[in-house]
This record gives C-alpha cells, sequence and structure tokens, in this order.
C-alpha cells in the first residue's frame, strides 16, 4: 500500500539554524500539507500546497516558514532560522481528491531546537 | 472559524469492554468531513474512522464505531471489545472545505488488563 514518507526521523539543531524537512507523498495525489505537534498539544495545520502554489496557512506559519515541491516527487518545509519554540513534530499529509478525501500522513519528523 | 471540541483528556477501559470518546464541533459549513485519529507511542497518525456529514449512517470499521449527530455536531467514537493495542491519543477531527484538517486537543486512552 502507498505511503508517505519523510525524512529525516529525527533532526537536531542549533537555535538560529535552518533545517529542511522532507516529505514524499503518495505518488498520485494533489495537495500537500504540513501540521505540527508540540509535545503534549494538539496537531496544528501550517500550511497547504497545491498546483505548486501555497493555497491556505495559518498565522504559525510566518515568513520564517517556505515550502516547495522542488521535484515533482519531494514536498519539504523549511524553516530559515529556527527557534526553541519550532520544536515539535512535523508531519507531512497528502490528498487525492476524490470520494474518500482521506489525508494520508507521514511517520512525522521530530525536530529538536537546542 | 471552526473548532473542535474534547472534552476528556484522559479515559481508561477494561479489557474487553467498550469505551465512548466523545468529540463536538462547530462550524457554519453544511458539508464537511469527519475524522477519527489514532496516535500510538510511536507518534504516527493513523486514520481510525472517517464519516461524510452527508450521510445519515454511521461509519464502521470492525470494533470501531461512531455516532454522528448532526444536530447536535457531535461525533463520538465507540471502541468495542478493546484491546491493548488500542491504548493511544486519539484525535476527533474536522476536515473544512479548504481541505485543512482542524484537530481536537485529545483523549488519551489506557487500557487497563
Amino acid at each position: 500500500e502507498p505511503e508517505v514518507t519523510q525524512t529525516p526521523s529525527h533532526q537536531v539543531t542549533q537555535m538560529g539554524q535552518e533545517v529542511i524537512l522532507r516529505c514524499v507523498p503518495i505518488s498520485n495525489h494533489l495537495y500537500f500539507y504540513w501540521y505540527r505537534q508540540i509535545l503534549g498539544q494538539k496537531v496544528e495545520f501550517l500550511v497547504s500546497f497545491y498546483n505548486n502554489e501555497i493555497s491556505e496557512k495559518s498565522e504559525i506559519f510566518d515568513d520564517q516558514f517556505s515550502v516547495e515541491r522542488p521535484d515533482g516527487s519531494n514536498f519539504t518545509l523549511k524553516i530559515r532560522s529556527t527557534k526553541l519554540e519550532d520544536s515539535a513534530m512535523y508531519f507531512c499529509a497528502s490528498l487525492k481528491t476524490g470520494p474518500s478525501y482521506e489525508q494520508y500522513f507521514g511517520p512525522g519528523t521530530r525536530l529538536t531546537v537546542t | 472559524a471552526q473548532t473542535v471540541t474534547q472534552s476528556q483528556p484522559e479515559m481508561s477501559v477494561q479489557e474487553a469492554e467498550t469505551v465512548t470518546l466523545s468529540c463536538t464541533y462547530d462550524t457554519s459549513e453544511s458539508d464537511y468531513y469527519l475524522f477519527w485519529y489514532k496516535q500510538p507511542p510511536s507518534r504516527q497518525m493513523i486514520l481510525v474512522i472517517r464519516q461524510e456529514a452527508y450521510k445519515q449512517q454511521n461509519a464502521t470499521e470492525n470494533r470501531f464505531s461512531v455516532n454522528f449527530q448532526k444536530a447536535a455536531k457531535s461525533f463520538s467514537l465507540k471502541i468495542s471489545d478493546s484491546q491493548l493495542g488500542d491504548a493511544a491519543m486519539y484525535f476527533c477531527a474536522y476536515r473544512s472545505a479548504d481541505d485543512k484538517i482542524i484537530f481536537g486537543k485529545g483523549t488519551r486512552l489506557h487500557i487497563l488488563p
């Protein structure tokens, strides 16, 4: 069964550094998402992406964040200058529009900012 | 704006018994989707069950079923014959017209052997 994959599974970085989180969505999916879950809190929507552009973003998704789909398969989330409060689990999800309307989640990347 | 509320931060159930997790939501939309996701200690988000708002029939997936009350904006999850592997965090979620999913704060379910 096809699945969403994410790399790395765990990323440790120093405050102020740039990080890129990578996701490979399911191949025939058209919509892509990033979510964040700070430890012990609920999962929060960050951004949705369709047709090579951002379709929706939350107030969390400020100028420090960016997304792109550089090669038609990968979907990346970049944090330009990480802050301690960026430490969280980041989930990628993809959706193939259709009757199922199910977003398939990746296993997540745990980001630790020290 | 849509909101999802899970009023039970934690629940416990004896193995083989039945447990119901509560969820309410608020929306002005008439067509939407509701989900229950399971998050085990591995923190992977696993879809348990989904419900289309236009369907009156409650969704069922093996031991998991929902009680969807559209007028009351209620969407509870019933787990029958609870198993140790059901222990996890359960999130109720609403899918809005713009495709993003709004999650509740979660209910941590403990299974007592």
